[in-house]
């Protein structure tokens, strides 16, 4: 069975730093890019950031220069380290595969966790 | 960035109802458009992808359509299991890969 599993999530206070986790099964997580999502309660979905299979990295200016993504692929894990946390990074925050299609494009995210939460207090 | 704008962003509809749900994109996106529905405390689950093709699992009452800046998502005879939270996401260009606003579908 294909499956995410996200950790990590707390709360923590304005400034602090905290490290999430996806642990990955069921699939070649070394050959697939993987995705960070967040949702904040209530609200709409927002794309944080994208590590490719080779490690090259993108990510969303909301979060630019603050979050790192990394993965192992020995280990099928997938991280996302997030430094000087405020408010509005208060969220759900999933781990999404990429699927793939005829061309070799990503074209959707068609595996996600269950989420993991994190408050960042004021 | 690609900005995506979907319309209604609430609707009400009954069992058996055919409801359109359309997504509109800031710039030509081609076809790479994907559909999620979501319901609450659940995490969104793909239904669509590249505007018209059915992810495996999903009932053939899902449709979708459109390509360059207007898509749409169909749901015919609509089900008690279909009342969710419906979101477009274009993957064409990023970053960022940019979710639209969300529709939910709420029951009449």
């Amino acid at each position: 069975e294909v499956q995410l599993v996200e950790s990590g999530g707390r709360v923590v206070h304005l400034g602090d730093s905290l490290k999430l986790s996806c642990a990955a099964s069921g699939f070649t997580f070394k050959d697939n890019a993987m995705n960070w999502v967040r949702q904040v309660p209530g609200k709409g979905l927002e794309w944080v950031c994208l590590i490719s299979w080779d490690g090259g990295t993108y990510y969303a200016d909301s979060v630019k220069g603050r979050f790192t993504v990394s993965r192992d692929n020995e280990n099928n894990s997938l991280y996302l380290q997030m430094d000087s946390l405020r408010p509005e990074d208060t969220a759900l925050y999933y781990c999404t595969k990429f699927l793939y299609y005829d061309s070799g494009e990503p074209v959707a995210m068609d595996v996600w966790g269950t989420g993991t939460t994190v408050i960042v207090s004021s | 960035d690609i900005q995506l704008t979907q319309s209604p962003s609430f609707l009400s509809a009954s069992v058996g109802d055919t409801v359109i749900i359309t997504c509109r994109a800031s710039q030509g996106i081609g076809n790479y458009l994907a559909w999620y529905q979501q319901k609450p405390g659940r995490a969104p689950k793909l239904l669509m992808f590249v505007a018209s093709t059915l992810q495996s699992g999903v009932p053939s009452r899902f449709s979708g359509s459109g390509s360059g800046t207007e898509f749409t998502l169909t749901i015919s005879s609509l089900q008690p299991e279909d009342f969710a939270t419906y979101y477009c996401q274009q993957v064409n260009i990023f970053p960022p890969f940019t979710f639209g606003p969300g529709t939910i579908v709420d029951i009449k």
